[in-house]
C-alpha cells in the first residue's frame, strides 16, 4: 500500500472549522483515500473516503488535490467529541489486498473549548 | 442495529497462558478482520476471513496465533503461551464485503494484559 503522511498532532477550537492535511505523493491511479477517526478508547470509526472528486457527508468533507498527491479532511464546525486521532489511508481499489487498513500513527486533534 | 461486539473488554492474563478473544460482527457481513493496536500506534492487520476461511493470515505475528470463525460469523482469535509484548487492543472489523469503497465497522476492543 502506498504511504500516506500527516502531522502528529493539531489543535482547534470548538466551533471552528479544521484542516486535516495528508500527504500521498505515490497514490496510484485505482487507489481510493480513506478516513478514519478514533476516539478515546473506541475502536476506530469511518469517516469518508473518496476517489478523484471531493466529497461531502454529515461528518466532514473531503478536498483532494487535482494531482491526488494530497488531501485535506475538513470538519466544517468542530466540537469537543471531535477530538480524536484521525487516520489517512489509502485503499487500493484495482483488487490485490485492498481488505486490509494500513494504518500510520494519524493526527491526533485537540479541540479547545 | 447492533454493531460489532467483542469479549471480554478487558483480559490480564500471565505469561505462558492460553487466551481467547470474541469477535461478534455485524450480522450479514461476510468480510472480518483482526487487527492489533500497541500503545502510541495505529492498528495493524492481523487476519482477514471471507466468509469461513482466512483469505490472508500473513499478519499474524507468529505460530502462537490463530484465529478461527467456522460458521462464519462469530471469530475467535486465540493466543497460546502468552509473552508481555502480546499486551495490545485486539480489535474486530466486519464489513459487507471486501471491496474497498466499503467502510469497516470497528467493535471497541479488548484490551489484553499480560503481565
Amino acid at each position: 500500500d502506498a504511504k500516506t503522511t500527516q502531522p502528529n498532532s493539531m489543535e482547534s477550537n470548538e466551533e471552528e472549522p479544521v484542516h486535516l492535511p495528508c500527504n500521498h505523493s505515490t497514490i496510484s491511479g485505482t487507489d481510493y483515500i480513506h478516513w478514519y477517526r478514533q476516539l478515546p478508547s473506541q475502536g476506530p470509526e469511518y469517516v469518508i473516503h473518496g476517489l478523484t472528486s471531493n466529497v461531502n457527508n454529515r461528518m466532514a468533507s473531503l478536498a483532494i488535490a487535482e494531482d491526488r498527491k494530497s488531501s485535506t479532511l475538513i470538519l466544517h464546525r468542530a466540537t469537543l467529541r471531535d477530538a480524536a486521532v484521525y487516520y489517512c489511508i489509502l485503499r487500493d481499489g484495482g483488487g490485490g489486498s485492498n481488505y486490509k487498513l494500513t494504518f500510520g500513527k494519524g493526527t491526533l486533534l485537540t479541540v479547545n473549548p | 442495529g447492533a454493531g460489532v461486539s467483542q469479549t471480554p473488554s478487558n483480559k490480564v492474563t500471565e505469561k505462558g497462558k492460553y487466551v481467547e478473544l470474541r469477535c461478534d460482527p455485524i450480522s450479514g457481513h461476510t468480510a472480518l478482520y483482526w487487527y492489533r493496536q500497541s500503545l502510541g500506534q495505529g492498528p495493524e492487520f492481523l487476519i482477514y476471513f471471507q466468509g469461513t476461511g482466512a483469505a490472508d493470515d500473513s499478519g499474524l505475528p507468529n505460530d502462537r496465533f490463530f484465529a478461527v470463525r467456522p460458521e462464519g460469523s462469530v471469530s475467535t482469535l486465540k493466543i497460546q503461551r502468552t509473552e508481555r509484548g502480546d499486551s495490545a487492543v485486539y480489535l474486530c472489523a466486519s464489513s459487507p464485503d471486501p471491496s474497498s469503497y466499503n467502510e469497516q465497522f470497528f467493535g471497541p476492543g479488548t484490551r489484553l494484559t499480560v503481565l
